[in-house]
Parts: structure tokens; sequence; C-alpha cells
């Protein structure tokens, strides 16, 4: 059973906004939601974390509504260099088997100039 | 050094040959994670260890696939008898966090194999 579902592509242009939703509707209580960032011939990258609500860092920010079966990731004003594999993940703390931080297919941004 | 350290970058193996790759994390990171990457796909999670204790080996795809954390740092994920669909990157991910559910996990470049 698939834990997150993201759309497979999205296509931007430079300076706009880009939202990517992720549905993770058998999110559990002690789930926390983290997004990461992969381009080609390198490791994901941690882009932002949220538990609840809306969570801000200096790339990115992430809202989060109150039943926490879905999560936005915003890219404000992004760049070509923004082009990239986005994945959600979602997981705990308590390191019990089955229950791994799990990649799903991610979506591919292609930002246009 | 300052981020988790993959080696070797890219192995080449024939088809029956068994292979090694190496993954050093953080200082201090408690959590460790190995994941498989085919072309084109998210990574697929194979297993985790924290500290030395392997406490989740779903994810590995045959009994050909060992890994060890020994010391509790440096791991070796080991494939024996390569088969072809065994071609994939390698991804090591180490976190302070216990199971990295929340705060950062921090990956290597990866170890990019080619079964031929």
């Amino acid at each position: 059973l698939a834990k997150t579902t993201q759309p497979i592509s999205m296509d931007s242009y430079e300076g706009q906004e880009v939202n990517i939703t992720c549905s993770h509707n058998n999110i559990a209580t002690n789930d926390y939601i983290t997004w990461y960032q992969q381009f080609p011939s390198q490791g994901p990258r941690f882009i932002i974390q949220g538990y609840k609500t809306k969570v801000t860092n200096e790339v990115a920010s992430l809202f989060i509504p109150a039943d926490r079966k879905s999560s936005t990731l915003s890219l404000p004003r992004v760049s070509l260099s923004d082009t990239a594999v986005y994945y959600c993940l979602v997981g705990d703390n308590f390191g019990n088997a089955g229950n791994m931080l799990t990649f799903g297919g991610g979506t591919r941004l292609m930002v246009k100039p | 050094g300052a981020g988790v350290s993959q080696s070797p970058r890219y192995k080449v193996a024939k088809r029956g040959q068994d292979v090694a790759l190496r993954c050093d994390p953080i200082s201090g990171h408690v959590s460790l994670f190995w994941y498989q990457q085919a072309l084109g796909q998210g990574p697929e999670f194979l297993t985790y260890f924290q500290n030395e204790a392997q406490l989740d080996k779903s994810g590995l795809p045959s009994d050909r696939f060992f890994a060890e954390r020994p010391e509790g740092s440096v791991s070796t994920l080991k494939i024996q008898r390569t088969q072809q669909e065994d071609s994939a990157v390698y991804l090591c991910a180490s976190s302070l966090e216990i199971a990295g559910g929340s705060g950062e996990l921090f990956f290597g470049e990866g170890s990019r194999l080619t079964v031929l």
C-alpha cells in the first residue's frame, strides 16, 4: 500500500510559484511529513519538514491541513536550477520494522525559461 | 568528512561476481539507511540500522543481499552472485534521529552498480 501519492510531473516557468501536493491518507499520529529534492546523479536533499499547519524556511513553505491527509510544498519564484524530482515522505521516530521512511515515485518538476 | 561518503562511486561487475559497497555516515549519526534506486524511479528502502543493530531488512530483495554495520558507524552492503536486475544506484543515508522520521536524512552521492 503506497504511503504517499504525488503528481508524476509538473511544468513551470521561471519566476512563478510552484505548488506540489502530496496525498498521505493513511498518515499516523506520530508521522512527520518531509520533502526532499533530487538532482540527477545526486542523493536526495532535505528541503522542509512539518507536522501540522504551516512551516516556512529560506527555500520553501509547507502547508498541512488540519486532517494531515495531504500536504503542499510551495516553491516561490522558481528558477531553472529548481528543475529536479521532489519527493514527499511520511515517517515516525520509532524505528519499527515495516514502517521505515518510504519514497514514492516523486514529482518531476521542469522549470522553463 | 562533513557529509555521507560512499565508495565506490561506480562499479561494473560481471554477472555472478560479488560486490561490496561502503558507506561512511556522518559521525555520531544513530540511524543508517540503504536505498536502491533504479533509473527513473524513486529510491526503494532496503534496510535500516540503529547504531549496530539491523532493525529492518524487509526491503532486501533476496538473500543475496547482506548489510552490516558492526561498530555502529561504517556500513557495508554486500551483493553476492550479482544479477543484471541488481544494476541500480545504491544510496546510503544517515540521521541523528532514530528512524529519521523527524529531522533530516543526509544522503551520500550513491554507488552506481552496473552488472554486465
